[in-house]
C-alpha cells in the first residue's frame, strides 16, 4: 500500500543531543513537509521541499534542519539549538499540481528528558 | 498573510444531533480550503477539499462543508452526529496559485459527541 512512514514513533533525548527523525514515502510525490503540533497551537510548519536537494524554511525552523537527497525521504533532525523539542512531529507529502491534498504519516513524538 | 482562525476550541453535541465546527480564512486571491480530521496519537485524515464550484462540497464519512466567500468562512457540517466522531478536526487553507507550497492550518476544534 502507498504512504508516509515515520520512524521512530516514539524517541527520547536527554538535552544538548540531536535527533533525526525519519520520513519516507512510497507515493511519488514532489513535495515533503514537516509540521510540529502542540497541545493549543495545531500546526506549524518547520520546513518544506517541492523537489529534490532543495527545500524552503517554514515558520519555525530555528532549531531544526533537512535534507532532501531522494524524492522518497526528506528526514528532520532536530538540533541541540532547538530550545523546546518536546512535541508530536509530522511528516507529510504531496503532488505539486493541482489542489495538492496532503496526505500525512503517523508522527513521531520526541520528548526530551 | 494566510491565516485561519477556529474559533471555538470544542464543541460539545449529542448523537444524532447536526454539528457544525466553525472556520474562516484569509488569504489573498483566490482559496484552497481543507478539512482534516485527527484521532489521538495518529497523523491527520483528509476529509474534504474546496477548490472552485459547488460551494457545498461533500467528503468522507457524510460530512460536508460550505464555502461562503462573503463571509470568508468554510464551516464543516454533519447532519446527525455520531459518537465515532469524536476527534480533533483542522481546517488548513492556501492559495489556489501556489502549487505545492504548504498548507496553513488553524489550531484544531476537538469534537465531543455524547450518547
Amino acid at each position: 500500500d502507498g504512504g508516509i512512514t515515520q520512524s521512530p514513533k516514539y524517541l527520547f533525548r536527554k538535552e544538548g543531543q540531536n535527533v533525526t527523525l525519519s520520513c519516507e514515502q512510497n507515493l511519488n510525490h514532489d513535495a515533503m513537509y514537516w509540521y510540529r503540533q502542540d497541545p493549543g497551537q495545531g500546526l506549524r510548519l518547520i520546513y518544506y521541499s517541492q523537489i529534490v536537494n532543495d527545500f524552503q524554511k517554514g515558520d519555525i525552523a530555528e532549531g531544526y534542519s533537512v535534507s532532501r537527497e531522494k524524492k522518497e525521504s526528506f528526514p528532520l533532525t532536530v538540533t541541540s539549538a532547538q530550545k523546546n523539542p518536546t512535541a508530536f512531529y509530522l511528516c507529510a507529502s504531496s503532488t505539486v499540481a493541482g489542489a495538492n491534498v496532503l496526505t500525512f504519516g503517523a508522527g513521531s513524538r520526541l520528548t526530551v528528558l | 498573510a494566510q491565516s485561519v482562525a477556529q474559533p471555538e476550541d470544542q464543541v460539545n453535541v449529542a448523537e444524532g444531533n447536526p454539528l457544525t465546527v466553525k472556520c474562516t480564512y484569509s488569504v489573498s486571491g483566490n482559496p484552497y480550503l481543507f478539512w482534516y480530521v485527527q484521532y489521538p496519537n495518529r497523523g491527520l485524515q483528509f476529509l474534504l477539499k474546496y477548490i472552485t464550484g459547488d460551494n457545498l462540497v461533500k467528503g468522507s464519512y457524510g460530512f460536508e462543508a460550505e464555502f461562503n466567500k462573503s463571509q470568508t468562512s468554510f464551516h464543516l457540517k454533519k447532519p446527525s452526529a455520531l459518537v465515532s466522531d469524536s476527534a480533533l478536526y483542522f481546517c488548513a487553507v492556501r492559495r489556489a496559485n501556489q502549487a505545492g507550497t504548504a498548507l496553513i492550518f488553524g489550531k484544531g476544534t476537538t469534537l465531543s459527541v455524547s450518547s
